[in-house]
């Protein structure tokens, strides 16, 4: 497995302002993931990052609300921009290690509440 | 597109004895992958649990193994001689199989929430 760790652990934050979410991996990975889970809710996945090209994002999410940046192979940020008390979340980052593709470990998770 | 559906979102179970979490999905895909992770109260997701949709023989990690039952798209989670800290959500997940990495989306059902009693 890989050891995964995001900054920070939790924060609380006023509307209209951003927050940036850090994901560092202990090895070098192909891919990475961000996913929201609302409170009481599953996963759902925001976008895949890929080292040195631009994140992808899935349906009912944007760049402007949440860019990602991907420079290396060990780390990436998350920023929920804007933000409103509907961003209230833990947010997770996931990888996917290479030469193990259709597996993915997730980090601890990043607990946000917005007043 | 998949779906998952985990129809118990609560289950509770005596320490040391059996239990049972269901898991169903819809897929038009013949190769893929599933999986159970859970996650504690401390948040962290672990993966559990993997079967290939390919084999035919259910998986098994120590204590947990899986009833999976292709034709249905029935896939359950068989958790014996059940400990305290098996308490936690157990989510149910798809994805599907691909040879490109980045393209494996983990699609999730809602979860089921299991206590173990003392």
């Amino acid at each position: 497995s890989a050891v995964i760790s995001q900054k920070p652990s939790r924060d609380i934050c006023q509307r209209g302002t951003s927050l940036t979410i850090q994901c560092q991996v202990d090895s070098q990975v192909t891919m990475m993931f961000w996913y929201r889970q609302q409170p009481g809710q599953s996963l759902t996945l925001i976008a895949t990052a890929n080292q040195g090209s631009e994140a992808t994002y899935e349906s009912g999410f944007v760049i402007d609300k949440f860019p990602i940046s991907r420079p290396n192979l060990t780390f990436s940020t998350l920023t929920v921009s804007n933000m409103s008390p509907e961003d209230s979340s833990i947010y997770l980052c996931s990888v996917e290690r290479q030469g193990v593709w259709n597996e993915q470990f997730f980090g601890p998770g990043t607990r946000l509440t917005v007043l | 597109a998949q779906t998952v559906t985990q129809s118990q979102p609560e289950m509770s179970v005596q320490e040391a004895e059996t239990v049972t979490l269901s898991c169903t999905y819809d897929t038009s895909e013949s190769n893929y992958y599933l999986f159970w992770y859970k996650q504690p109260p401390s948040r962290q997701m672990i993966l559990v649990i993997r079967q290939e949709a390919y084999k035919q023989q259910n998986a098994t990690e120590n204590r947990f193994s899986v009833n999976f039952q292709k034709a249905a798209k029935s896939f359950s989670l068989k958790i014996s001689d059940s400990q305290l800290g098996d308490t936690a959500m157990y989510f149910c997940a798809f994805m599907k199989h691909t040879l490109n990495a980045g393209a494996n989306n983990l699609f999730f059902g809602t979860g089921t929430r299991l206590t173990v009693i003392p």
